[in-house]
């Protein structure tokens, strides 16, 4: 069965570093999403892509967050100038057409920490 | 805003016991319902989920759900629990446009 994939499995990062965090969503698949997860809180929704622009994205996901498709398969997520705050689970996510109802598949995520 | 609640966020049961997890969620319109299960070591995995029809939902490993519309509610059953069962469960709610909302998650420690 197809599944999501994300890499690293863990970044650690210095404060102030840039970090990119990749996707490679189900080959079919449209739509993509991130969520995050801060430890020992609710996952959070992040961002929604659709033909190569953000279609929705959460107050989180301000000037310091960016998305890309920089080629047919992958799908990253890129923090320009990271926070200790920014320290969290990562997990992308995809679904075919992006109706409300339809399941969003979810990759292993990435654990990043920011020192 | 939409949100939603889970009402216990530890559980722990011994095998063949029943398992109720509660979930209430917020919003007065049309929504969709998941329960997404993530097992230790593995991504979130699609329990059930509810759009339209029968409120009664069935998914895989013999869970169900049921929307109760009038009480904002879908919560998690299974008459039997296994130790394989073991495992973090969450609701989210899907209302309006793609986003998932998820309420905090319930751990759940099935002893044998």
């Amino acid at each position: 069965e197809p599944e999501v994939t994300q890499t690293p499995s863990h970044q650690v990062t210095q404060m102030g570093q840039e970090v990119i965090l990749r996707c490679v969503p189900i080959s079919n698949h449209l739509y993509f999403y991130w969520y995050r997860q801060i430890l020992g809180q609710k996952v959070e929704f992040l961002v929604s892509f659709y033909n190569n622009e953000i279609s929705e994205k959460s107050e989180i996901f301000d000037d310091q967050f960016s998305v890309e498709r920089p080629d047919g398969s992958n799908f990253t997520l890129k923090i320009r100038s990271t926070k200790l705050e920014d320290s969290a689970m990562y997990f992308c996510a995809s679904n075919p057409g992006g109706r409300a109802g339809d399941t969003q598949y979810f990759g292993p995520g990435t654990r990043l920490t920011v020192l | 805003a939409q949100s939603v609640s889970q009402h216990n966020h530890h559980v722990i049961l011994s095998e063949a016991a029943s398992l109720e997890l509660g979930c209430n969620y917020s919003y007065g319109g049309t929504v969709n319902l998941f329960w997404y299960v993530q097992y230790p070591g593995q991504h979130l995995q699609l329990l059930l989920k509810y759009f339209s029809g029968d409120p009664l939902v069935k998914g895989i490993k013999g869970f169900e759900a049921e929307f109760i519309k009038s009480k904002f509610s879908f919560n998690l059953r299974k008459p039997s629990v296994q130790w394989s069962d073991t495992a973090e469960y969450f609701c989210a709610v899907n209302a309006r446009g793609n986003k998932l909302v998820f309420g905090a998650g319930t751990i759940l420690r099935v002893k044998s």
